[in-house]
């Protein structure tokens, strides 16, 4: 079964642009995770998609935002880039809530 | 939420068995208790999870105290593939992670 993809694996932005991520779920998988890994941050949770729905959000500015589409595949979207930015952005996905989550490889994101 | 303390760093001989430990003193009694590695250059992945039982899968076991305040992850033979951070976490939906145990595996 193929895992979770992860699209563009890099991706450098400068400052005040806006950027997008792209997740493919697990098929069959419902629920999509999103989650920041800055360096000396640690992994930090982003937001939550549940069969189209935003479901719960970390504590982010609302530039950070996403969406889920009918297939379950999810997108992220950054506004107003910021330095601070520069991150690994790991996508998650589950069958259903409570479940163990796969992590894709994440897309590493420079801001520049 | 409930947090997990672990050590910030561990070292093992290859092929030898690993403790990694995690303490929780104020689990409450429906958290789960989850653990997750990271390798190098790649996203977290699933290793175990449990309630009150030990649990075994074929990754590891999971060994959790009597009280629930504390847990050990056991890897029965360490690889050098296993050199990696582990993280205990308690809150699953969605994860909190804390800072994790680095494993140094040594040839």
């Amino acid at each position: 079964e193929a895992g979770v993809t992860q699209s563009p694996t890099h991706l450098i932005k400068t400052r005040g642009q806006q950027a997008t991520l792209r997740c493919s779920p697990i098929s069959g998988h419902t629920s999509v995770y999103w989650y920041q890994q800055a360096l000396g941050l640690g992994l930090q949770f982003l937001l939550w998609y549940d069969e189209g729905e935003e479901r719960n959000r970390g504590n982010f500015p609302p530039r950070f935002s996403g969406r889920q589409f009918p297939n379950y595949s999810s997108e992220l979207n950054v506004n107003a880039l910021e330095l601070e930015d520069s991150a690994l952005y790991l996508c998650a996905s589950t069958p259903y809530s409570n479940q163990p989550q796969h992590f894709g490889d994440g897309t590493r994101l420079s801001i520049l | 939420d409930a947090k997990t303390t672990q050590p910030n760093s561990m070292e093992s001989n290859e092929e030898e068995p690993v403790h990694l430990p995690c303490n929780h003193s104020t689990i409450s009694g429906t958290d789960y208790i989850h653990w997750y590695r990271q390798l190098p250059s790649q996203g977290p992945e699933y290793v175990i999870h449990g309630l009150t039982s030990n649990v075994n899968n074929r990754m590891a076991s999971l060994a959790i105290a009597e009280d629930r305040k504390s847990s050990t992850l056991i890897l029965h033979r360490a690889t050098l593939r296993d050199a990696a951070v582990y993280y205990c976490i308690l809150r699953d939906d969605p994860l909190v992670f804390g800072k994790g145990t680095r494993l140094s595996v040594i040839a």
